[in-house]
């Protein structure tokens, strides 16, 4: 079954909105959490590291007043997309895994379902 | 710095086999390979970490080549399931730990 899940699945709303998005870790706790972007027919995009009790560190050229994260749980993250507009419209993608703090580790990243985010 | 697959799509039929490469102009600490379904997020499949690994489940196996700084992910007699967006990602250390993902290899099984 899964073991991160991400809510909402979809999310159609006008410009201006501001959108949040959650992800959580169901059987174990993640005290790092990532949030990605994906364009049609593009790779993941890291947009942001979520570090439980303390702020998230965001990737070059990604707007931080923009992308509101929040990790106040060892289960939870949220993203918030502010007073969101067309061209935020994307995939959103969350991912959690039991990183050890190795490069080495054979722990995999588990990503949620995802969230489509439509801005008209 | 984001690692390179190659080749960009492959449509094969069913029952062929197909090569996933993935390189890195930096040391590679480990390769996680991902395959994703058109609008449904990656789905995991297998990790190598340095020592020359080579792993495999079913008819989906890859190795890892850390002196070329590079994996493979090998399908065999590929089936209709296989279809779907490879991608690699390396484990990187840049201000914290993060997986960075290649570009994706456009896989296509026909019958």
């Amino acid at each position: 079954g899964a073991v991160v899940s991400q809510h909402p699945s979809w999310v159609i709303c006008k410009s201006g909105t501001s959108v949040k998005i959650e992800c959580r870790s169901l059987d174990f706790q993640a005290t790092t959490m990532f949030w990605y972007r994906q364009f049609p027919k593009q790779s993941l995009m890291l947009m942001a590291t979520s570090n439980e009790g303390s702020k998230a560190t965001y990737e070059q050229g990604v707007e931080k007043d923009k992308f509101l994260i929040n990790h106040a749980s060892l289960t939870l993250s949220t993203l918030t997309v502010t007073s969101a507009h067309p061209e935020d419209s994307s995939f959103y993608i969350c991912s959690a895994g039991g990183w050890g703090g190795s490069l080495e580790s054979d722990q995999p990243q588990h990503f949620g379902d995802g969230t489509r985010l439509s801005i008209l | 710095q984001q690692p390179v697959q190659s080749p960009q799509a492959v449509i094969l039929r069913e029952g062929e086999d197909a090569v996933i490469n993935c390189s890195s102009s930096k040391a590679l600490y480990s390769v996680h390979w991902y395959r994703q379904k058109h609008g449904e997020a990656p789905v995991f499949l297998m990790i190598l970490l340095k020592g020359g690994e080579q792993k495999g489940h079913d008819k989906i196996s890859a190795s890892f080549n850390e002196k070329k700084q590079q994996s493979s992910l090998y399908l065999t007699a590929s089936q209709l399931s296989y279809s779907g967006t490879y991608f690699c990602g390396t484990a990187v250390f840049q201000g914290a730990q993060k997986l960075v993902f290649g570009q994706g290899t456009r896989l296509t099984i026909n019958p």
